[in-house]
């Protein structure tokens, strides 16, 4: 099994307010990820880092934000939520290309 | 990485060899075939992957032409646990892993 964590599970939070998502592994993994999906429908990639201080945006444009200060921790903020922002959110980690995923966390924006 | 391409959805009934097929007709050398999985809304699944050479392990068995440019993930008895989005990728070396559409496996009793 992989060791990699996502908190909360569920968040359901007013609009305007700021909010991190956080994602840790310890695995040791150089590289990690951050993906938005919505029910049903395809998984996209937001934003990946190789390493520590490396980041960078994915195939999405998203209004989050991540950072990459330990190997093991990976967070990804949101300033301001807003309704569009209500989505699951997956982090996962990888050796070479084979990735291991966290439980996800679903965003309700009210 | 290379640009795949899957069916959208598949049937296949309870028992019997799922065929899932990817043509991956733009991979380069470095690339390797990897193939996930996502049941309902939890984080997609590895199954198996390979370079060249036909791969299996306890879950699947990958096949992959020889000229590398399409592949197919066999799954020997689909059971209705099986039912799932199937992802074909095609990757190699500091790339970014992006996932497509993939194909709906729905595995019928």
């Amino acid at each position: 099994e992989a060791d990699i964590y996502q908190t909360p599970r569920y968040l359901v939070i007013g609009t305007g307010k700021k909010i991190t998502l956080e994602c840790s592994q310890t695995m040791g993994h150089d590289k990690m990820y951050w993906y938005q999906q919505d029910p049903g429908m395809e998984l996209h990639l937001i934003h990946y880092s190789y390493g520590v201080n490396s980041t960078e945006k994915g195939d999405l444009s998203s209004e989050s934000t991540v950072s990459r200060i330990r190997t093991e921790h990976f967070p990804l903020t949101l300033e301001s939520a807003r309704p569009s922002h209500t989505s699951q959110y997956l982090c996962a980690s990888t050796l070479n290309e084979k990735l291991f995923f966290g439980s996800g966390t679903q965003l309700s924006v009210l | 990485d290379a640009k795949t391409t899957q069916p959208t959805s598949m049937d296949c009934a309870e028992g019997r060899a799922a065929n899932l097929p990817c043509n991956h007709s733009t991979i380069s050398g470095n690339e390797y075939v990897y193939w996930y999985r996502q049941i309902h809304s939890q984080g997609p699944q590895y199954i198996i992957h390979g370079l060249k050479n036909n791969e299996t392990n306890e879950m699947a068995s990958l096949i992959i032409t020889e000229d590398r440019k399409s592949s197919t993930l066999i799954l020997p008895h689909a059971t209705l646990r099986d039912t799932a989005v199937y992802y074909c990728i095609a990757i190699g070396g500091y790339q970014k892993v992006t996932f497509g559409i993939g194909t709906k496996l729905q595995v019928i009793p």
